[in-house]
């Protein structure tokens, strides 16, 4: 099955960009999207991108898409301490059309 | 637009007891339904899926007898914990997939903010 993987944690200073990346394996997904958690809350649609786009700007937010290598990144401009939270990459599964999540990485922004 | 709620926000109960979660699409309708778990620290993990009006598809290794679903509408999906043991104490999300027009492309799901269940 999908496979999506993140790396683990994200430590950045206020005011810095923030990459963050996410690999998967199934290229198969119409939309690739990001979402945001924060602690004992449910996930906030951030942004999308479309699998036939390279690249999706708005506002703070820069999604970049490679299919070639089946790379997603989410670039966070001028990180705020509000930014600070788990945020999920996810996939819409295909034929299935669920949402196969990441892992999440943790996004700890240092004022 | 795209507000999906769930009720109640947390919920302690003891043990043999049955907690039912109820997630609702504010301001849309919502064909599809899903229901997530989540531990702490980890990612999601659907339970199931379920249609307005059909019975819901359940994921591998999830008892359709313990964690009961019902869509019977539109706007509203709910989750029966039945017999819950501690075991069962978890971070439960619904999400809601809309018809286009719902804010993002067709297969977007938005996401309540999830229920706190503590077994005790």
């Amino acid at each position: 099955g999908e496979d999506v993987e993140q790396s683990l944690f994200l430590s950045v200073r206020e005011g810095d960009s923030s990459v963050i990346n996410c690999t998967y394996t199934d290229s198969s997904s119409t939309y690739l999207y990001w979402y945001k958690q924060e602690p004992g809350a449910g996930l906030q649609l951030l942004t999308y991108i479309f699998s036939n786009m390279d690249m999706k700007q708005d506002q703070r937010l820069t999604v970049l898409l490679n299919k070639k290598d089946k790379h997603l990144s989410l670039r966070i401009a001028d990180t705020q301490t509000g930014d600070s939270a788990i945020y999920f990459c996810a996939g819409s599964g295909g034929a299935t059309n669920k949402l196969i999540f990441g892992t999440g990485t943790l996004l700890a922004v240092q004022p | 637009g795209a507000v999906v709620s769930q009720h109640p926000s947390w919920v302690i109960c003891k043990s043999g007891t049955s907690v039912k979660i109820e997630c609702r699409s504010l301001d849309f309708q919502a064909t599809t339904m899903f229901w997530y778990r989540q531990f702490p620290k980890q990612s999601l993990m659907l339970m199931a899926t379920s249609n307005e009006g059909s019975k819901a598809t359940y994921e591998q290794g999830v008892e359709k007898d313990k964690f009961l679903i019902n869509h019977a509408s539109l706007t509203l999906s709910t989750l029966t914990v039945t017999s819950a043991h501690p075991e069962d104490s978890s971070f439960y999300i619904c999400s809601a997939r809309g018809k286009m027009g719902a804010g993002g492309p067709a297969d977007t799901q938005y996401f309540g903010p999830g229920t706190r269940l503590t077994v005790l």
